[in-house]
């Protein structure tokens, strides 16, 4: 079974230019997410998808970030224009949607770096 | 999601088992525990969860105190690929938001 599929892997951009991520989820798999991780931190949610719809979109810092899953299945992230803060590592995850018992799998991420 | 207090690093030898502790003394009735670990340069990976009852898969064994304010994730023989940073968390459901803290940087040493 494949398992969710991040491009790129890394990507390198000058300030104010802007740049997106690509995340394919596992086959089946519902809900989707965007999670934002720094440096030395843990993983911080960015924006939750149930199908086509964005439920939970309140970590998105929706002046430069924007989020689309057409079609209910793959998902591109995008900042624009992206900052010095905004280096990073972003990851998708993907999850059947049971509630409790779901778990989230993990893409190996994006690293971007701004410069 | 309640908060969770992990130690910040912890060492253990090749072979023996390895037993994090998780604080989460404001953990909820409703609210599961969970613990993920992340290989350096990798997402992100699911352990196991538990509500009060231990717990325990291929991977690892989740030992949860009767008052609910504490766990303990059991590696039962550690090897150099477990070396790895590990998140416990508290969540309503899991496929929520997963509130990640700073986790556990464990080490196995040879």
């Amino acid at each position: 079974e494949a398992g969710v599929v991040q491009s790129p892997r890394y990507k390198i951009i000058e300030k104010k230019q802007p740049v997106a991520f690509w995340c394919n989820p596992i086959s089946g798999h519902n809900t989707l997410y965007w999670y934002l991780q720094n440096l030395g931190q843990g993983p911080e949610l960015l924006i939750r998808y149930e199908n086509e719809e964005a439920v939970d979109d309140s970590q998105l810092p929706k002046d430069r970030f924007s989020a689309e899953r057409l079609k209910g299945v793959d998902s591109t992230l995008k900042i624009q224009p992206a900052e010095l803060g905004d280096s990073a590592v972003y990851l998708c995850a993907s999850s059947f949607g049971q509630g409790v018992k779901d778990t989230q799998y993990f893409g190996p991420g994006t690293r971007l770096t701004v410069l | 999601d309640a908060k969770t207090t992990q130690p910040p690093s912890m060492d253990c030898a090749e072979g023996r088992a390895a037993n994090l502790p998780c604080n989460h003394s404001t953990i909820s009735g409703n609210e599961y525990v969970y613990w993920y670990r992340q290989i350096h340069s990798q997402g992100p990976q699911y352990i196991i969860h538990g509500l009060k009852n231990n717990e325990t898969n291929e991977m690892a064994s989740l030992i949860i105190t009767e008052d609910r304010k504490s766990s303990t994730l059991i590696l039962p023989h550690a090897t150099l690929r477990d070396t790895a940073v590990y998140y416990c968390i508290a969540s309503g459901s899991g496929n929520e938001k997963l509130t990640f803290g700073t986790g556990t940087r464990l080490t196995i040493i040879p």
